[in-house]
């Protein structure tokens, strides 16, 4: 069984350059969730979706920041006009369905590290 | 608003030393996850703990919930230099999110 898999593992973007980060779950799951880690910091939550809906974006900034997961293909997350404060390691982990304030088992990809110039 | 403190935030011991790292809150989580994180790599869920005062082991780590499920603790036994890492606790927060603690970086040295 694959694992979860997240492309590119390494990302360097100038100042106002757009950055896509893929993430393909693992098979058998709907749902995706994207985290954002700062160096010696934890993981903070940014997004959880299943196929063709994002069900709670609340960690996501406002500005700038989109997340899709289509019906065929990665989910993506999308960071426009890219600044400094962006770099960080994105994670994507997957699940089965949670229910809201559940628990679930989530498996992490290797994560994408983002570095704006 | 629900946070997770972990401490400590650093520790370096030596191979065979006992250690005993923790997970804090104000707040009252249904369940609490501990994950093991390599750098370079993604988090690995070592256990998840769902009810008050529950033990769980796996192999040399010993991990507890706290009564009132606000805490948790991850003893480890007779450390070695495989069990250097970084340690997350986590738990189910309002809605879907996930919330992790910053974590606890753990070195054995040989």
């Amino acid at each position: 069984n694959a694992g979860v898999m997240q492309n590119p593992r390494h990302l360097v973007r100038r100042r106002g350059q757009e950055a896509r980060l893929r993430c393909s779950p693992m098979k058998g799951h709907s749902h995706v969730y994207w985290y954002r880690q700062l160096p010696e910091e934890g993981l903070k939550f940014m997004v959880y979706l299943q196929k063709e809906n994002i069900i709670d974006e609340s960690g996501m900034p406002k500005e700038r920041f989109s997340a899709e997961f289509p019906k065929e293909g990665p989910s993506i997350l999308r960071i426009q006009q890219v600044v400094r404060g962006d770099s960080a390691a994105y994670f994507c982990a997957s699940s089965p369905p949670r229910r809201e304030g559940g628990t679930d088992t989530q498996y992490f990809g290797p994560g994408t590290r983002l570095t704006v110039l | 608003t629900q946070l997770l403190e972990q401490s400590p935030q650093f520790l370096s011991i030596q191979e065979g030393e006992n250690l005993t790292v923790y997970c804090n809150s104000s707040s009252v989580f249904s369940s609490l996850q501990w994950y093991r994180q390599e750098p370079g790599e993604g988090p690995v869920l070592l256990v998840t703990v769902v009810t008050g005062g529950e033990v769980k082991k796996l192999k040399r780590l010993t991990f507890q919930f706290g009564d009132a499920r606000k805490d948790s603790s991850l003893h480890i036994t007779a450390a070695q230099p495989g069990d250097t890492g970084l340690y997350l606790c986590a738990g189910a927060g309002r809605g879907f999110k996930t919330i992790f603690g910053a974590g606890t970086r753990l070195f054995v040295k040989a």
